[in-house]
Order: C-alpha cells, then sequence, then structure tokens
C-alpha cells in the first residue's frame, strides 16, 4: 500500500529566506506525485504535480518539486518565500490502479516578516 | 469555469442529530470524491464516484454515514446519527476520470456539540 510521509510537522521562516517542505513516499509501482497548498479556512488548491517526463516541476508562484525516484521524495522548494505563503501544504501522490490520493499529514509553513 | 461548489460551509448541529452535506462537481467530470479531514491531518478517502457508481467505498462508516449521486453530477454524504467525533472538514473533490488531476471544494466544516 501506498503512504506518505511529511518529515516536519511545522516549518518556521523568515520574509525571503529559502525553504524546503520535505516528502517521502512508498509505492511499488509508478506514481503520480502533488503538492496542494490549503490557506485557512479554505479547501485544497493544486500547487504542482509530477505525472511524468521531466523530474522537475514548477508552478507560477515559485514553488518546484524535483521527483527523486531512488530515493522517493518529492521535496518542495522556493528560493524566497513570501508572507503570503503562510499555509499548510500537502504531498500526495496516486499509486496503483484505484487512482485514489493519499495524502501525507501537512506540513505548516508560518512566514515570519 | 466554476469549481467544485459545496454546502453549507459550516454546521453546528447536536449529537444523535442527521446532518447532509451537499457537492456539485466541476462540469464534465467524472469522478467525485468524498475525504473526510480532522484537525491536523490529511484528508482521508471516504468514497469514490465513477458517474454515478461508487467504485470505492471501503473507507466509509456504513452504520452511520451514507452517500449517494444519482444522476452522475452532484452528490450528496448524510450522517445518521451524529456523533461528537465526526467534527471535521468534509471535503469534495473531481476529476475527469481516475488517476487525472483532483480538484478540491472549499469543504463543510462540521461541529457536533
Amino acid at each position: 500500500a501506498q503512504s506518505v510521509t511529511q518529515l516536519d510537522s511545522q516549518v518556521p521562516v523568515f520574509e525571503e529566506a529559502p525553504v524546503e517542505l520535505r516528502c517521502n513516499y512508498s509505492s511499488s509501482v509508478s506514481v503520480y506525485l502533488f503538492w496542494y497548498v490549503q490557506y485557512p479556512n479554505q479547501g485544497l488548491q493544486l500547487l504542482l504535480k509530477y505525472l511524468s517526463g521531466s523530474t522537475l516541476v514548477e508552478s507560477i508562484n515559485g514553488f518546484e518539486a524535483e521527483f527523486n525516484k531512488s530515493q522517493t521524495s518529492f521535496h518542495l522548494r522556493k528560493p524566497s518565500v513570501h508572507i503570503s505563503d503562510t499555509a499548510e501544504y500537502f504531498c500526495a501522490v496516486i499509486g496503483g490502479s484505484q487512482g485514489n490520493l493519499i495524502f501525507g499529514k501537512g506540513t505548516k509553513l508560518s512566514v515570519k516578516p | 469555469e466554476a469549481g467544485v461548489v459545496q454546502s453549507p460551509r459550516y454546521k453546528i448541529i447536536e449529537k444523535k442529530q442527521p446532518v447532509a452535506f451537499w457537492c456539485n462537481p466541476i462540469s464534465g467530470h467524472n469522478t467525485l470524491y468524498w475525504y473526510l479531514q480532522n484537525l491536523g491531518q490529511g484528508p482521508e478517502l471516504l468514497i469514490r464516484y465513477e458517474n454515478e457508481e461508487a467504485v470505492d467505498d471501503s473507507q466509509l462508516p456504513k452504520d452511520r454515514f451514507s452517500a449517494e449521486r444519482l444522476k452522475g453530477v452532484d452528490s450528496t454524504l448524510k450522517i445518521q446519527p451524529a456523533e461528537l467525533g465526526d467534527s471535521a472538514v468534509y471535503l469534495c473533490a473531481s476529476s475527469q476520470s481516475g488517476r487525472e488531476t483532483q480538484y478540491f471544494g472549499p469543504g463543510t466544516r462540521l461541529l457536533v456539540l
């Protein structure tokens, strides 16, 4: 069965600093990988996804994630964060034939001025 | 294009009362999902529909939870009777088909007193 581990439950960082949110997954089959962001009292919004092709994927607001098959990781990075990036970030995987999303427990990113 | 619509956004009920949540997916999306999100956790799948057929309801507590998607478009999730432990956010998502990107609604925040 697939599982997703987000190693950090909370990440505090100062504005304009770089950040990395870690995600590891377990799956014996090919996977699709996703990062979703959840702002307070809102639903989940897709940030970026890896389906196939280039292992480095980018979002429109400066985040990027790299699929590393050998390390079974899909870490999310941003070189310079803004206050508005404060939110909870969820890593998720689809594996197997069912197509069900399996989520990690989330990482709360708190950007301080 | 309208996103996934859910109502109500908030619901407060007393334990043992019934409650229902409604979801309208993105137009043309055949697959509909209901997720449960407890505080501090990632979403967990309750049920997945392909058109009007429930193809995965293995995580739905069938003694008190029920769901329907009669015409293969909008869906209703019901709890009867509600228990204190049902307090959570109920998320609806849709995708064009299984293993495609899922798009989430804003969720219904349920508080059982």
